[in-house]
């Protein structure tokens, strides 16, 4: 139980381009989800906290208008890299907190974006 | 604010060797404790985490790990390793209040040779 998947799992683009990655909760509800940046050979860093029908925490540094989040529902949150740029290059992880469950993360594999 | 300090970038040892990951943490309020697993491009699978109760945790794949208050520290151990258990550790902490964020360590990649 507490799959977490993400789409796609890599994906290459132009500079100038959006890309749209998801993260979804396959069996279990989820109203809050994280997103995380990794740099090669680096920790995860937050960017942002995405809840459930409402607005996404973003963390320090991390821009809004660039890095959009929706949470749409308990299962599927979106995280849009708008105008990609080469250094938004990275590996970008989501987890989703089970509703009702306060101290475990479940990871999704993660998502691969080069942009060219 | 909370942080984990994760002081080796890479731990070498070989099959079948006992090994400890080290990991402390600083926080002005209690939190909870956590070992994660990353393979190469993959996501973060949950090895063991401490939330209270007995100080000595054990998780998957053989591995466990002990909080230790006084030290602040939440080392990770295995008594024997495999060559499978190459991989990059990340230690974490979480507030013990409803925000749920994880801060993580820099990470230690264990590298098992045969």
């Amino acid at each position: 139980g507490a799959v977490v998947s993400q789409h796609p799992s890599r994906v290459i683009c132009k500079s100038g381009t959006s890309v749209k990655i998801e993260c979804r909760s396959l069996d279990f509800q989820a109203t809050t989800m994280f997103w995380y940046r990794q740099f090669p050979k680096k920790s995860l860093m937050l960017m942002a906290t995405s809840n459930e029908g409402s607005k996404a925490t973003y963390e320090q540094g991390v821009e809004k208008d660039k890095f959009l989040i929706n949470h749409a529902s308990l299962t599927l949150s979106t995280l849009t890299v708008t105008s990609a740029h080469p250094e938004d290059s990275s590996f970008y992880i989501c987890s989703a907190i089970p509703s009702g469950v306060y101290n475990e993360q479940f990871f999704g594999p993660g998502t691969r974006l080069t942009v060219l | 604010a909370q942080s984990v300090t994760q002081l080796d970038s890479q731990v070498p040892v070989f099959e079948e060797a006992p090994v400890e990951l080290r990991c402390n943490y600083s926080s002005s309020v209690s939190v909870y404790l956590f070992w994660y697993v990353q393979y190469p491009n993959q996501g973060l699978q949950l090895l063991l985490k401490y939330l209270s109760g007995s100080t000595l945790v054990k998780g998957i794949n053989g591995f466990e790990a002990e909080f230790n208050k006084s030290q602040t520290s939440f080392h990770l151990r295995k008594p024997s390793v495999h060559i499978s258990d190459t991989a990059e550790y990340f230690c974490a902490v979480s507030r013990m209040d409803s925000s749920y964020k994880l801060i993580f360590g820099s990470g230690t990649r264990l590298l098992v040779r045969p």
